[in-house]
C-alpha cells in the first residue's frame, strides 16, 4: 500500500515552461487535493476534486489546471511558468470530506528561474 | 478574512514539556487538526478536536475552546524526534482546511 505518491520530487524550470506534477493514490479516496507551501507560510489550497470528473478552484488557483479522470489520479499542470510558482507542492487524499485526516504524498519542490 | 495564529517557533528542552498555541478567526468551525511536519517531508496527522475539552494521545494532547477560539497542543517527555514543525488548521464552513503558519519547536538535550 504505497498511500500517496508524487512525482517528480524537484524539478527547476525556466519561466514560460510548462509541466505536469503528477499525484497518485491507491487508497481509493474521492477526496483530492493540492497544496503549495511557501517558506514561512501555510498551505495554500490550490485546486481539489470530490470524485473523478469533478474538480474546483482553491484558495490560489491562478497558474493551474487540474483533471481528474480516475480515482486514483490528479495530476497539476503549471502553463506558463513564473518565479512565484517557487514552491513546495503537496498532494493529499482523504476518503471524505468530513474524514479526519487528510493523507500526504512525499511533496514536489519546483524552482522557477 | 480567515486567520489562523501560531508562534513561529519555539525551543524546550529533551524531556520536558511544551505547548503550542494557536488563535483562530475563520468563516465557520467544522474541527481542528493538528500536523507534525518533519523538515522536508510531508505533514502527518496528529490529532483533532470539534468539541470542547481536552484529547489526550499517548505523549500528545489537545485542547480545543470553540468559544475563546483557541486550541493547544501539549506534547509531554519530549524526545529529539519530536523536532518538527506543528501546524494548526482549522476546517472552515465550506469543510475547507485553512492552514497557520506552523510553529517549528526545536529540542534541546
Amino acid at each position: 500500500n504505497a498511500g500517496v505518491t508524487q512525482t517528480p520530487k524537484f524539478r527547476i524550470l525556466k519561466i514560460g515552461q510548462s509541466m505536469t506534477l503528477q499525484c497518485t493514490q491507491d487508497m481509493n479516496h474521492n477526496y483530492m487535493y493540492w497544496y503549495r507551501q511557501d517558506p514561512g507560510m501555510g498551505l495554500k489550497l490550490i485546486y481539489y476534486s470530490v470524485g473523478a470528473g469533478i474538480t474546483d478552484k482553491g484558495e490560489v488557483p491562478n497558474g493551474y489546471n487540474v483533471s481528474r479522470s480516475t480515482t486514483e489520479d490528479f495530476p497539476l499542470r503549471l502553463e506558463l511558468a513564473a518565479p512565484s510558482q517557487t514552491s513546495v507542492y503537496f498532494c493529499a487524499s482523504s476518503p471524505t470530506t468530513e474524514a479526519y485526516e487528510q493523507y500526504f504524498g512525499p511533496g514536489t519542490r519546483l524552482t522557477v528561474t | 478574512g480567515q486567520n489562523i495564529d501560531q508562534p513561529t517557533e519555539m525551543t524546550a528542552t529533551e524531556g520536558a514539556i511544551v505547548q503550542i498555541n494557536c488563535t483562530y478567526q475563520t468563516s465557520g468551525f467544522n474541527g481542528l487538526f493538528w500536523y507534525q511536519q518533519h523538515a522536508g517531508e510531508a505533514p502527518t496527522f496528529l490529532s483533532y478536536n470539534v468539541l470542547d475539552g481536552l484529547e489526550e494521545k499517548g505523549r500528545f494532547s489537545s485542547f480545543l475552546s470553540r468559544s475563546k477560539g483557541y486550541s493547544y497542543l501539549l506534547l509531554k517527555e519530549l524526545q529529539m524526534k519530536d523536532s518538527a514543525s506543528y501546524l494548526c488548521a482549522v476546517r472552515d464552513r465550506d469543510y475547507q482546511l485553512i492552514w497557520g503558519a506552523g510553529t517549528k519547536l526545536i529540542i534541546k538535550p
